[in-house]
């Protein structure tokens, strides 16, 4: 199953970190992991993604285990514009197309 | 530099019409890939273009096709329209074919079709 699994909600206080945590146990040696997020209405943005190292940019952290089952996307200091639906996806090897779960909906609160 | 753009942003077709949706990708992307975004079925591909073939599809019937031009530009055509074909259809583009190589996608904002 090339799916991965979220938690369908989260919480977040604003100016606090977001962790956005994300299974993927089945993902291959080089499948590459890839965030994106999607405001209201808009088409989704790309956050982040990674293969085997933890990686940083200006919007986010991804930090991945040794074992490449999971990852954790952090957001350092949410605000109340990333409020929004994340999603985690594997880049499958052969497929060349991104499969989207259904995603997890942080809230960031005031 | 410019983003990915769509056009229309919005439409309504009746049952049984055929609608055409553009797409121009950003400056320097070769690779053109097409999504639907219903609630019920959330974020789907449909196909992806790179110089003017289609590379890969997803599992959509015929009526839905496209094409890419030589400068990159994609339509995306459905025939013999359904009310279930009501959706957020969205482009991205990227470098070079994802899969290929990290390549992250950038998505425009959008066509909304409803068919009534």
């Amino acid at each position: 199953d090339a799916k991965t699994t979220q938690p369908p909600s989260m919480d977040c206080a604003e100016g606090r970190a977001a962790n956005l945590p994300c299974n993927h146990s089945t993902i291959s040696g080089n499948e590459y992991v890839y965030w994106y997020r999607q405001i209201h209405s808009q088409g989704p943005q790309y956050i982040i993604h990674g293969l085997k190292n933890n990686e940083t940019n200006e919007m986010a952290s991804l930090i991945i285990t040794e074992d490449r089952k999971s990852s954790t996307l952090i957001l350092p200091h949410a605000t109340l514009r990333d409020t929004a639906v994340y999603y985690c996806m594997r880049l499958m090897e052969y497929g060349n197309k991104l499969v989207f779960g259904a995603g997890t909906i942080l809230r960031v609160k005031s | 530099k410019a983003g990915v753009t769509q056009t229309p942003r919005y439409l309504i077709k009746t049952r049984g019409q055929q609608v055409t949706l553009s797409c121009s990708p950003i400056s320097g992307h070769r690779s053109v890939s097409w999504y639907q975004q219903t609630p019920g079925q959330g974020l789907q591909f449909l196909f992806e273009y790179f110089s003017e073939t289609q590379r890969n599809k997803g599992n959509f019937p015929g009526r839905f096709s496209g094409r890419q031009f030589s400068n990159s530009r994609s339509e995306m055509n459905v025939s013999t329209l359904e009310l279930g074909d009501s959706a957020l259809y969205l482009c991205a583009s990227s470098w070079g074919r994802v899969g290929q190589g990290a390549y992250e996608q950038y998505f425009g904002p959008g066509t909304r079709l409803t068919v009534t």
